[in-house]
């Protein structure tokens, strides 16, 4: 089974930061690679899919990239909204998640 | 608008069948675009996929649950459906239904990734 690595696995920052988050797999996946918002007590959101294209009605502070082992989400200008848990995802074979990351507030 | 709706019983005594269906709306769950799904989310903890089906009734597991889950399709009602034997406590989770959206790649085919998701129900296994 491919294991998706997280890291780290939380951060604090302020709002207006640059937040990068990064998502390893343990063998090459492609693009096939989604990313998750998750806020407490809510279902996970879709924000990325195929590494880089963002979902519809996305705010496009949010972007993604990368291929094969390595992929990065970055928010360039936190919002007081985007504090939440960020899950990375293949899906290349069956799916797995990453272990997720949690952006906090400063 | 397509909506996903989990129900079923929120408490499982231990050793029992944990029986979940999800419900449909907005769409139909026969079409060849999608595949469709469970996640779970123990407190706490983070995400892990259970299994999904096809609307034919193909289905994929995760290898650690595969011996004792089952997943299910009523075309006719618009669900689908979830089996878990043997819990214990270490299956109290949120249990999240999705659907999985087909991604077409020239090279790989049919790859599909999670875009709508239901709300989630709790699930306790407790005696």
């Amino acid at each position: 089974a491919i294991r998706m690595t997280q890291s780290p696995s939380s951060l604090s920052a302020s709002t207006g930061d640059r937040v990068t988050i990064t998502c390893r797999a343990s063998q090459g996946i492609s693009s096939y690679l989604a990313w998750y918002q998750q806020k407490p007590g809510k279902a996970p959101k879709l924000l990325i899919y195929a590494a880089s294209t963002l979902q519809s009605g996305v705010p496009s502070r949010f972007s993604g990239s990368g291929s094969g082992t390595d992929f990065t989400l970055t928010i360039s200008c936190l919002q007081s909204e985007d504090f939440a848990t960020y899950y990375c995802q293949q899906y290349y074979s069956i799916w797995t998640f990453g272990q997720g990351t949690k952006v906090e507030i400063k | 608008q397509l909506q996903l709706q989990e129900s079923g019983p929120g408490l499982v005594k231990p050793s029992e069948t944990l029986s979940l269906t999800c419900t449909v709306s907005g769409g139909s769950i026969s079409s060849s675009s999608y595949y469709w799904g469970w996640i779970r989310q123990p407190p706490g903890k983070g995400l892990e996929w259970i299994g999904s089906i096809y609307y034919s009734g193909s289905t994929y597991y995760n290898p650690s649950l595969k011996s004792r889950v089952t997943i299910s399709v009523d075309t006719s009602k618009n669900q689908f459906s979830l089996k878990l034997s043997s819990v214990t406590a270490a299956d109290t989770a949120v249990y999240y239904c999705a659907r999985h959206f087909r991604y077409y790649d020239i090279l790989t085919g049919s790859l599909y990734y999670m875009d709508v998701w239901g709300k989630g129900t709790t699930v306790t296994v407790s005696s």
